[in-house]
Formats: structure tokens, C-alpha cells, sequence
């Protein structure tokens, strides 16, 4: 198994440009999650889905969207990029009560 | 959200000697989880705790649950050079997506 897989591992973008961040993951887990992580800041949680078909913002997720239209797949857009969204981003997955496994992360800088 | 507060931020330790990391919550906890994250590395699973008194051991580490269900520690016995990371604590909520503290990032100094 691969696990959780994220690309690219590198991006750099334009204040204004979109793009969108791949995940993906083979566990067949239900509950897929994004986090950004700034210095000193914890992973903050951006959006979550439950279930496909399903998705729920977290702490922090303006100028983010999310879609779950598989079980396995989990995309990050950002709408028009910012320097504030300058981070790095992990996706992560689990199922019901258990650990969450985190892929290996997307470092993002904004112009 | 209901968030979990994480002391120290940061810790410099001699390689040899003992670590502990606090987590702390204002509310009861269903669970606890730990995480380790090495520098550019993603987080990693440790464990999770659900019992009031809970006591669990990993080699050197030993992590705590507290009697109300509303704190935790790990403490690492005679640090080692590859201790070396960020440890966060993690509090799942009822949607079942765990919410994580700010984190102790812990540095062995050999």
C-alpha cells in the first residue's frame, strides 16, 4: 500500500493564481482531513470530509475548497493565491477512532 | 474549535537526559493521541489513550492520561540525538478528525 500520497511536493505560485493540491489515499479510510502548518502554529485543520460526497470546513478554511467525489481522492484548490497561504500542507486519513495517517506533505510559496 | 494547550513550545535538552511534554485541556477528553514529527518530515503516530490513569511505555517513552480525562504527558527517558523533532498531542472530536496543539519541538544537543 501507498498509503497517503500528495503531490506536487513543491509549488510555487503567483499572488493570484489558482491551482490544486492532489491526495490521495488506498486505506479506504472514511474520514480524510487537510492541514497547513505554519512556525509555532500546530497543524491547523482546513477542511475534512467524512465520507464522500461529504465535506465540512475546519479551523481555517478561507480562500479554500474542497470536493470528495471518491473515497480515495481528497483535492485542495486554492481559489486565487495569497502570500498568507504560503505553508506547508498535509492531507491526512483514518477511519473511525483510529490514528490518522498524513502524506508528505506540499510546500507552498506565494509570491 | 475546543483546542488542546501544548507546554513547553520548545525544549533544549543535554543527550542523556529526560523529556517531558505537557497537554492540557479545559474540557474532558474521549482520547488522547501523540505524534512525532521529525524536522521536514510529517507527522507519525504514536499512540492513543482512552483510560482515565492510562499509562502506556514505548521503549523509553511513557505517556500518561490524566484521572479527569483532561490532560497528558509524554516523558522521554535519556534523550537520544534521534528524540530530535516536534511532538503534538491530539484531541479527537465527535466528527472524528483529530484536533491538534501547537506542538513541543524538542532538541538534543549531543
Amino acid at each position: 500500500n501507498a498509503g497517503v500520497t500528495q503531490t506536487p511536493k513543491f509549488q510555487v505560485l503567483k499572488t493570484g493564481q489558482s491551482m490544486t493540491l492532489q491526495c490521495a489515499q488506498d486505506m479506504n479510510h472514511e474520514y480524510m482531513s487537510w492541514y497547513r502548518q505554519d512556525p509555532g502554529m500546530g497543524l491547523r485543520l482546513i477542511h475534512y470530509s467524512v465520507g464522500a460526497g461529504i465535506t465540512d470546513q475546519g479551523e481555517v478554511p478561507n480562500g479554500y475548497n474542497v470536493s470528495r467525489s471518491t473515497t480515495e481522492d481528497f483535492p485542495l484548490r486554492l481559489l486565487s493565491a495569497a502570500p498568507s497561504q504560503t505553508s506547508v500542507y498535509f492531507c491526512a486519513s483514518n477511519s473511525r477512532g483510529n490514528e490518522q495517517f498524513f502524506g508528505p506533505g506540499t510546500r507552498l510559496t506565494v509570491l | 474549535g475546543q483546542q488542546v494547550m501544548q507546554i513547553p513550545q520548545y525544549q533544549h535538552v543535554q543527550e542523556g537526559e529526560d523529556f517531558t511534554t505537557y497537554c492540557n485541556s479545559s474540557t474532558t477528553l474521549s482520547n488522547i493521541q501523540w505524534y512525532k514529527q521529525r524536522p521536514g518530515g510529517h507527522p507519525v503516530f504514536l499512540i492513543q489513550l482512552v483510560k482515565s490513569g492510562e499509562v502506556k511505555k514505548q521503549k523509553r517513552l511513557t505517556f500518561q492520561f490524566g484521572e479527569a480525562k483532561k490532560n497528558s504527558s509524554l516523558h522521554i527517558t535519556a534523550t537520544q540525538t534521534t528524540d530530535v523533532g516536534t511532538y503534538f498531542c491530539a484531541r479527537s472530536g465527535g466528527s472524528y478528525i483529530p484536533t491538534f496543539g501547537r506542538g513541543t519541538s524538542l532538541i538534543v544537543h549531543p
